[in-house]
């Protein structure tokens, strides 16, 4: 089945720093979805991406699906406070798989 | 119901009794999933059913694990003589295909002692 590899496992910023967390396959992904895990929470879902090359924002979110759907990254500018939790990039052929996550801290 | 549900919320069992675990999908969901995730780890992939088509079962750790869905709704996790490395917090989520979004359950968290 499709593997997805997430780096980096755990990234601490100060607030108003940016951040950003990779997602690679060795195999095409036929599309990448992410979703947050708030501390003690469960994983919501943030987005789906399907096309080569897509790029979709959401506030001072970014997610990216690279030209040959090997890869994903999720970029935020400015973090704050809120957006701690652990992100996780997941693919679907036929079933949902999960990258580990990267747990992100952010010092006020 | 309006999202994914599970039951019970915490359960705290003794070793090496079984334990059930219980999740309701989302209504017309046809893909349910299993996952467990211990303290600060990822998400495991348990089990997965999508529609009548025969579960994907490549995830369940051991043959002490089992997991039925009927009438291709509510779901049942069931784990046999329960072990410590079983704790962990068990979560489900329902898609509407396996190839969109999946909503997720609150969780089930499980301690043995």
């Amino acid at each position: 089945g499709q593997q997805v590899m997430q780096i980096p496992q755990y990234q601490h910023v100060q607030e108003g720093e940016d951040f950003t967390t990779y997602c690679n396959s060795s195999t095409t992904l036929s599309n990448i979805q992410w979703y947050k895990q708030r501390p003690g929470g469960h994983p919501v879902f943030l987005i789906q991406l399907v096309k080569s090359g897509e790029v979709k924002k959401q506030k001072r979110l970014t997610f990216q699906f690279g030209e040959a759907k090997k890869n994903s990254s999720l970029h935020i500018t400015a973090t704050q406070t809120t957006d701690v939790g652990t992100y996780f990039c997941a693919s679907s052929n036929y079933k949902l798989t999960f990258g580990k996550g990267t747990l992100l801290t952010v010092n006020p | 119901g309006a999202g994914v549900s599970q039951s019970p919320s915490n359960k705290v069992t003794e070793k090496g009794k079984d334990v059930e675990l219980r999740c309701d999908p989302i209504s017309g969901h046809t893909a349910l999933y299993w996952y467990r995730q211990s303290l600060g780890q990822g998400l495991e992939f348990l089990i997965y059913f999508q529609g009548n088509s025969a579960p994907d079962k490549s995830g369940l750790p051991s043959d002490r694990f089992s997991a039925e869905r009927t009438g291709g709704s509510v779901s049942t996790l069931t784990i046999q003589r329960t072990q410590q490395e079983d704790s962990a917090v068990y979560l489900c989520a329902s898609s509407s295909t396996g190839r969109f979004e999946a909503f997720f359950g609150q969780g089930t968290r499980l301690t043995v002692v």
